[in-house]
């Protein structure tokens, strides 16, 4: 059964650190991996999206990583911005279309 | 990119009575829709996969009898939770696929049941 982890739960940093959240997942059987951004009380917004055979995506400031032996992702989010503040869910895709979803890490930005 | 809606975005019912939520996809057609469930502080968990033209396919411990699910066209999928409890209290989120990849997510509905 696929487990998904991230670390740490919660972060707090100083606006305009740069910044890593890990991701890790038991299977690596998967079809590919997206990071997510909730705000409270609200939906999903896809922030990436690493296919099982790509090794990293970038998105302005952000980039996820992807290393697919190890079971491993992570999403650096350079220059950190108050607005970053969220949680962040790592998901990965098994083979059956399903999204297996990670416990979140909420991230606070201080001005 | 691809729109998912939800409505109502919150509802407040009594014990016993049933509520039912709406997903759609707006700019796409969607085969599949995905129900989740997120309580508090936690991460969403499937709950269901919502086929249009055929049953839904429940994940275990989801009781099928209780939480309907109604794929009727390409662009829309509802979740009827029938009996509310206040145990159902909590925040439903659906999903689309469009082209087999990428998830679009709706807004979400608050459910509170007094």
């Amino acid at each position: 059964k696929q487990e998904v982890t991230q670390i740490p739960a919660a972060l707090s940093v100083p606006e305009g650190e740069n910044l890593v959240l890990n991701c890790s997942f038991t299977d690596s059987a998967i079809y590919n991996l997206q990071w997510f951004r909730q705000d409270p009380g609200k939906g999903l917004t896809s922030l990436l999206l690493i296919q099982s055979s790509q090794r990293e995506q970038t998105s302005g400031r952000l980039n996820a990583s992807l290393d697919k032996s190890s079971g491993r992702s992570t999403l650096y989010i350079a220059a950190s911005q108050p607005g970053d503040s969220a949680t962040y869910l790592c998901a990965v895709k098994n083979q059956g279309g399903k999204l297996i979803f990670g416990q979140g890490t909420e991230l606070s930005v201080k001005p | 990119g691809a729109v998912v809606s939800q409505h109502p975005s919150w509802v407040i019912c009594k014990s016993g009575t049933s509520v039912k939520i709406e997903c759609r996809s707006l700019d796409f057609q969607a085969t599949t829709m995905f129900w989740y469930r997120q309580f508090p502080k936690q991460s969403l968990m499937l709950m269901a996969t919502s086929n249009e033209g055929s049953k839904a396919t429940y994940e275990q411990g989801v009781e099928k009898d209780k939480f309907l699910i109604n794929h009727a066209s390409l662009t829309l999928s509802t979740l009827t939770v029938t009996s509310a409890h206040p145990e159902d209290s909590s925040f439903y989120i659906c999903s689309a696929n469009l082209s087999g990849d990428e998830q679009y997510f709706g807004p979400g509905t608050r459910l509170t049941v007094t």
